[in-house]
């Protein structure tokens, strides 16, 4: 079975602009999870997506948003990128609330 | 206010002896725990996980401890491998998808 997969790998941002970042789950999973890994933070749950519905969310200020499509695929929104936002964003899938599989993540920086 | 602890922020161990990492939390609303490997730059790899209802769970060479009354859950690996150097963090959700992750301890394993 293949893994999380993220899309893009790695990507350069300058302030202002925004970014989408995208997320295949499991086959089968239907529940899709963010997070950010900064160096000062660590790891911090951004949303949850469970079948096209936004099931949690972090404290995360609203420029971060998401969505989750019939099949099951979520992508991450971030609008009017500040420095601050540079990070590795994880994507992880699990069938329902059980164990979260990880993807390889997306190393967004922003100028 | 952090809610999952790992006090440890490094340990070194010498191949074939045992490595423990610790975990204290807060929430008495977490019910399931997990411990994730990572590499830098990757998602984290899932290694094992722990119910609220249980005290141990193996799987080979890794076994989860949890001490409810106390909040504290412990990681042994055993034997050590040099393949087992990698940052080590420990989760904890409540009944939900919102994991909260510990600050990670690296572990280095020396031949």
């Amino acid at each position: 079975k293949a893994g999380v997969t993220q899309t893009p790998r790695y990507l350069i941002k300058t302030r202002g602009q925004q970014v989408t970042l995208s997320c295949s789950p499991i086959s089968g999973h239907r529940s899709v999870s963010w997070y950010q890994q900064t160096p000062g933070q660590g790891l911090q749950f951004l949303f949850e997506y469970f079948s096209e519905t936004q099931r949690n969310k972090g404290n995360f200020p609203g420029r971060f948003s998401g969505r989750q499509f019939s099949n099951s695929r979520s992508e991450m929104n971030v609008s009017t990128l500040e420095l601050g936002d540079s990070a590795l964003y994880l994507c992880a899938s699990s069938w329902d609330t059980d164990t979260q599989y990880f993807g390889p993540g997306t190393r967004l920086t922003v100028l | 206010d952090q809610q999952v602890k790992q006090n440890s922020p490094s340990l070194s161990v010498q191949e074939g002896r045992i490595s423990i990492l610790n975990c204290d939390y807060t929430n008495s609303m977490f019910d399931y725990f997990l411990w994730y490997k990572k590499y830098p730059a990757e998602g984290p790899t899932f290694l094992i996980s722990i119910s609220s209802i249980k005290d141990k769970n193996e799987d080979g060479r890794f076994t989860v401890f949890l001490n409810k009354s106390a909040k504290h859950l412990s990681l042994h690996i055993v034997p050590s491998q040099p393949g087992d150097s990698a940052v080590y963090f420990c989760a904890a959700q409540p009944a939900g998808n919102k994991l909260t992750f510990g600050g990670g301890t690296r572990v280095l394993v020396k031949p």
